[in-house]
């Protein structure tokens, strides 16, 4: 079974501190992602790396930033977290496309973590 | 329009019945189908996948799939109270691009 492992389950941070999410997986999947999910929102796409050190952004980008340094961990940082990005954040991983030239996605489902539930006070 | 529509429920059915949910997409590049679970304050649980139209069964979930029509439905047998959650499709774009709906919340009454 896959394995997608976030390093929190919940987290209480202060606005204006640099805040860091951990995911790990262990499947030696390629692509990784980060969302968060709200209340009659959805899922919505922060970034994704489909390889070690690439990343590209998602829907919603601001206000933060991502890391791959190792390709089992995807890191997602708020560099000066604010009161909205209280949310559920969830990461995922899957298999990448047979052409990673054009396609980074094969037919392959992305399986996530059990997410962290962060609040900024 | 969104890429992937799903109305929002919540869809009531009483023990025992079929759960029919339903999902459409907007873009015919599009090839790869996934429903997930999600139960109230956990993640997405992938449940199944289907690429060919038609229908594929798994227990007492069956996906059926309209490429022509662009939707892509579950239906749940003999539907049970721990199938009450929220159902999210997921859609493949021409292996560049991967949308989830907003999901549809399933009541399932004793």
């Amino acid at each position: 079974d896959v394995k997608v492992t976030q390093s929190s389950r919940y987290l209480v941070k202060r606005t204006g501190e640099k805040v860091f999410l951990e995911c790990v997986q262990d499947m030696d999947h390629e692509n990784m992602f980060w969302y968060r999910q709200d209340p009659g929102l959805g899922l919505r796409l922060i970034y994704f790396s489909y390889d070690v050190k690439m990343k590209e952004k998602g829907d919603i980008p601001e206000g933060y930033s991502v890391s791959r340094e190792k390709k089992e961990r995807f890191s997602l940082i708020l560099e000066s977290a604010s009161t909205n990005q209280t949310s559920m954040y969830l990461c995922a991983s899957s298999l990448e496309g047979g052409q990673a030239q054009i396609s980074h996605f094969s037919n392959q489902p992305q399986h996530f973590g059990d997410g962290t539930r962060l609040s900024i006070l | 329009q969104k890429e992937v529509e799903q109305n929002s429920g919540p869809l009531s059915v009483p023990e025992g019945a079929i759960a029919s949910l339903n999902c459409t997409y907007s873009d015919r590049g599009s090839q790869s189908f996934f429903w997930y679970r999600q139960y109230s304050g956990k993640s997405p649980e992938l449940i199944m996948f289907i690429y060919s139209n038609g229908d594929k069964e798994d227990g007492r979930f069956t996906a059926q799939l309209n490429k022509a029509s662009q939707y892509v439905s579950l239906l749940i047998r003999d539907s049970q109270p721990s199938d009450s959650a929220t159902y999210l499709c997921a859609v493949i774009y021409n292996f560049n691009k991967f949308y989830f709906g907003s999901g549809t919340k399933l009541n399932v009454k004793p």
